[in-house]
């Protein structure tokens, strides 16, 4: 089955509006991260959330492991928060970072 | 230092060149990474290098051959590569195998 899955896959905003991203993930996958990849390719750190809450300005996220999902949520979104967002997750199996398929966010001005 | 730094950001080459990528980190890291993508895919992994050592090799053509001469640095020599070979090349690492991973900007390769 599906390891780590994305919703939704492309996602188009006005200028500070809110939005959630989620991500699901089997029961052989844990220790969740969530990745912005600008458009130069860089893939940026914004979470690294096993379990529970945190946030980190206009970003925050919650990952409930026993549910096992994880939510990213944008508030007053900017220009500059357009990319592909990735979340990614542990295989226990391999040891092997496995990713989702990635969200596309435009945020129009 | 939180950065992994990587060189060269672009490169050209022929399928007859013998090129490297290197990557750099100071964050006393011993698990490091390359992984390659192609547009609009997640990232794959190719190789994992723990204390220095292989520890997972992804199937990958015998035309990547990896490298980790220390505990900072990790190279990916590349030769008789193909067209289809063109992607962006990540490096990352951690401070463990099992642990969150950093990844540095990429390289970005067009083979010719």
């Amino acid at each position: 089955g599906i390891q780590v899955e994305q919703s939704p896959p492309d996602l188009i905003l006005q200028e500070g509006a809110n939005s959630t991203l989620r991500c699901n993930f089997s029961d052989s996958v844990n220790n969740l991260q969530w990745f912005h990849q600008n458009p130069w390719g860089q893939l940026i750190n914004l979470f690294y959330i096993p379990s529970g809450t945190k946030q980190n300005g206009r970003l925050s996220a919650t990952t409930v492991a026993t549910e096992r999902y994880s939510l990213l949520y944008i508030s007053s979104s900017q220009t500059t928060d357009s990319g592909v967002y990735f979340c990614a997750g542990l295989s226990s199996n391999t040891g092997k970072l496995i990713f989702g398929q990635g969200t596309t966010l435009q945020v129009k001005p | 230092d939180t950065e992994v730094t990587q060189t060269p950001k672009h490169l050209v080459m022929g399928m007859t060149n013998k090129k490297s990528l290197k990557c750099e980190q100071h964050m006393g890291h011993r698990a490091m990474y390359w992984y390659k993508q192609k547009a609009k895919k997640p990232p794959e992994l190719m190789f994992v290098y723990s204390y220095e050592k292989l520890s997972i090799n992804e199937s990958v053509p015998s035309r990547f051959s990896p490298e980790c001469p220390n505990s900072s640095l990790l190279n990916l020599h590349l030769h008789a590569l193909q067209p289809e070979d063109s992607a962006l090349y990540l490096c990352a690492s951690s401070i463990r195998d099992t642990y969150e991973q950093f990844f540095g900007p990429g390289t970005r390769l067009t083979v010719l």
